[in-house]
């Protein structure tokens, strides 16, 4: 059982656009969110998170927004770059558990 | 660099093999996860281990199993291999046992090709 889906497998953007990736779960015990990159023959390497006490979390470029009564969350990158062309995974724990839940990813590929 | 290293980065076997995977964790770290990642799939969490301990498990085979040591770098032993155990696998650390509310350090993951 999928608890965290990642619904779009790919998508393409234009160098300098915003580039939107969306992630939606369905254990509302979550509280705690994370974004991770990851390029080929790399491991994933952790982008930006969100506590389930905040709607919004801003670092440079990337700004993720979560929408608890939706259980979606979605990760904004402005101005897209070639650089951040990568797959993205979206993560969720809760804060009594053990474990973090993985979404499958999608492939963001950043046109020049 | 994560700081966590994992070994070999690729392995080739067959069918009814048994493997062992490596993993140093970050210094300091006292965490330990395994994931696997089949084709067009997410990160499966496998197993977690904290100061030498089983803390939680996931999707794992009782084919596999896992360990930590005093050393606290973990092995995963898949055993019994069948095509369908072909994927990456990844280690993750982090300083927390339980309360996830940090991030996890990933291995660059080992490549296992099950023929």
């Amino acid at each position: 059982d999928q608890q965290v889906k990642q619904n779009s497998p790919s998508l393409s953007v234009q160098e300098g656009r915003i580039s939107i990736l969306n992630c939606d779960y369905t254990n509302s015990m979550f509280d705690y969110f994370l974004w991770y990159k990851k390029y080929p023959a790399e491991g994933p390497t952790f982008l930006i998170s969100i506590s389930s006490i905040k709607d919004k979390n801003e670092d440079g470029r990337f700004t993720v927004f979560l929408n608890k009564s939706a259980k979606h969350l979605s990760l904004h990158i402005v101005p897209s770059q070639p650089g951040d062309s990568a797959v993205y995974f979206c993560a969720a724990s809760a804060n009594t558990g053990n474990q973090f839940y993985f979404g499958t990813g999608t492939s963001l590929t950043v046109i020049p | 660099d994560s700081g966590v290293t994992q070994t070999p980065k690729h392995l080739i076997t067959a069918t009814g093999q048994r493997v062992t995977l490596r993993c140093s964790p970050r210094s300091g770290d006292l965490s330990v996860y395994w994931y696997q990642q089949s084709l067009d799939q997410g990160l499966q969490f496998l197993i977690q281990y904290y100061n030498g301990e089983e803390r939680a498990k996931g999707n794992i085979l009782e084919r596999f199993s896992a360990q930590q040591f005093p050393d606290l770098h973990s092995e995963l032993n898949l055993s019994s291999l069948e095509l369908g155990d072909s994927a990456l696998y990844f280690c993750a650390s982090s300083p927390q046992g339980t309360g996830m509310t940090g991030e996890l350090f990933f291995g660059e993951g080992s490549r296992l090709t099950v023929l």
